[in-house]
């Protein structure tokens, strides 16, 4: 099946920049996305960016992605308190599957 | 409100003992899926559903099972549980797969089988 490997965890100082790396081997992947969880809860999604694209600016979010090297990253500019979560990569194809990373922990300490 | 509902949120069982984790929608989405969540193996897809009586198997189905008589539920089904089954587990739907069709998530139920 499809992996995706992104690192378990990454500690930022709040008010610093947070950057997720993720990479996938399914080079038919259509649709990349990045969801969040916080403790105790399900998961939302953040953000997703299409395997046409190179980059997707969303507020404090920027996602980008370089297809040769099937690399995704998720960057969180001015990183509060509120973004501690579990931060998960994931790969869709039009085969209605979405395959997961293991999912970044990221603290914000102050 | 939009939303998934797990139930029950919390479970402890034995081994064998038949349990039914139920799931439903309230937003006529289509596409449904479970998914178990362990440590440092992230989301794995259990069993998915496209639409009313069409499932397919995910990446980890051995041991359960599911069913889609109604577009909002979904249940997934441990005949026998063992502990190996013990993890949390997520319900979520979507109206389609990819680009801006957002993926709902329930609350998620820990499940522990001793």
């Amino acid at each position: 099946g499809e992996d995706v490997e992104q690192s378990l965890f990454l500690s930022v100082r709040e008010g610093d920049s947070s950057v997720i790396n993720c990479t996938y081997t399914d080079s038919s992947s259509t649709y990349l996305y990045w969801y969040k969880q916080e403790p105790g809860a399900g998961l939302q999604l953040l953000t997703y960016i299409f395997s046409n694209m190179d980059m997707k600016q969303d507020q404090r979010l920027t996602v980008l992605l370089n297809k040769k090297d099937k690399h995704l990253s998720l960057r969180i500019a001015d990183t509060q308190t509120g973004d501690s979560a579990i931060y998960f990569c994931a790969e869709g194809s039009n085969d209605y599957k979405l395959s997961f990373g293991a999912g970044t922990t990221v603290t914000v300490r102050a | 409100e939009a939303q998934v509902t797990q139930n029950p949120r919390y479970l402890i069982t034995v081994t064998g003992k038949k349990l039914t984790v139920t799931c439903s929608q309230n937003m006529n989405h289509e596409y449904m899926s479970w998914y178990r969540q362990d440590p440092g193996l992230g989301l794995r897809q259990i069993y998915y559903s496209m639409n009313v009586e069409v499932t397919d198997k995910g990446d980890v189905p051995e041991g359960y099972k599911v069913s889609r008589k109604e577009k909002r539920n979904f249940p997934l089904i441990l005949e026998s549980p063992s502990p190996n089954q013990t993890s949390l587990y997520f319900c979520a739907s979507s109206p389609g797969i990819g680009g801006n069709t957002e993926a709902f998530f329930g609350q998620g139920t820990r499940l522990t089988v001793v």
